[in-house]
């Protein structure tokens, strides 16, 4: 199993409509998750840190579900400049290891 | 913008010579983490330097090295260069190790030939 997987997409989604990324990791012991979205040809920039209680910022919001070892990210009444790369990060502390998904390619369609 | 920079922007290197890729963190930052990113791929972890010392490495090999000064700007020295050693090479900088956000610079594109 990959320490961080991702569904690589591409979605392909209607502007106004509601996206769901899901990220699954293998180890238990990490700590610290991120989302981050990558624009084409650009470095990645930090969208969320990922809250053991869930966060919201405007029409994001992150969750983290460590039983089944998931985090997630929902963004409501998309708009054609969400259309990018979303990288999830999981920080393993312990071993001070910081491992990035593939991402998943999100197009928004007008 | 993020105030973490790097140089160069492009670089172009034959097999088997030296590179040393440059980067300086965002004020009051006192981490860089180094990353390389192969086309279509999330960037993969190099190494992190806290403090000036190696603080957590991913699986390169040693002839990935790198430095960090005391300003906390860092460099990152790749020898005996392989052609899958071209890729988008990122630096991140953060305050503090654990579970810290990080702040990326626009990469170094390094080709290989």
């Amino acid at each position: 199993r990959k320490e961080v997987e991702q569904d690589p997409g591409p979605f392909n989604v209607p502007e106004g409509a509601t996206v769901a990324f899901n990220c699954t990791y293998s180890n238990s012991a990490s700590q610290s998750f991120f989302w981050y979205r990558q624009d084409c040809r650009k470095e990645p920039k930090l969208l969320m840190s990922v809250y053991s209680s869930g966060n919201e910022d405007g029409r994001f919001t992150a969750q983290l579900n460590r039983a089944s070892q998931y985090i997630s990210l929902l963004i409501r009444d998309s708009k054609l400049s969400d259309s990018a790369t979303y990288l999830c990060v999981v920080n393993m502390n312990r071993d001070d290891k910081i491992i990035f998904g593939k991402g998943t390619r999100l197009h928004i369609l007008p | 913008e993020t105030g973490v920079t790097q140089s160069p922007t492009h670089l172009i290197k034959t097999r088997g010579q030296q590179v040393t890729l440059r980067c300086s963190s965002q004020s009051g930052h006192n981490t860089v983490s180094w990353y390389q990113q192969a086309l279509g791929q999330g960037p993969q972890f190099i190494f992190q330097y806290y403090r000036e010392e190696e603080n957590g490495r991913g699986n390169f090999p040693p002839r990935f090295s790198g430095l960090q000064f005391p300003n906390y700007s860092s460099e990152l020295n790749v020898n005996a260069l392989e052609l899958d050693d071209s890729a988008l090479y990122l630096c991140a900088s953060s305050w503090g190790v654990q579970g810290s956000e990080q702040y990326f610079g626009p990469g170094t594109r390094l080709t290989v030939t």
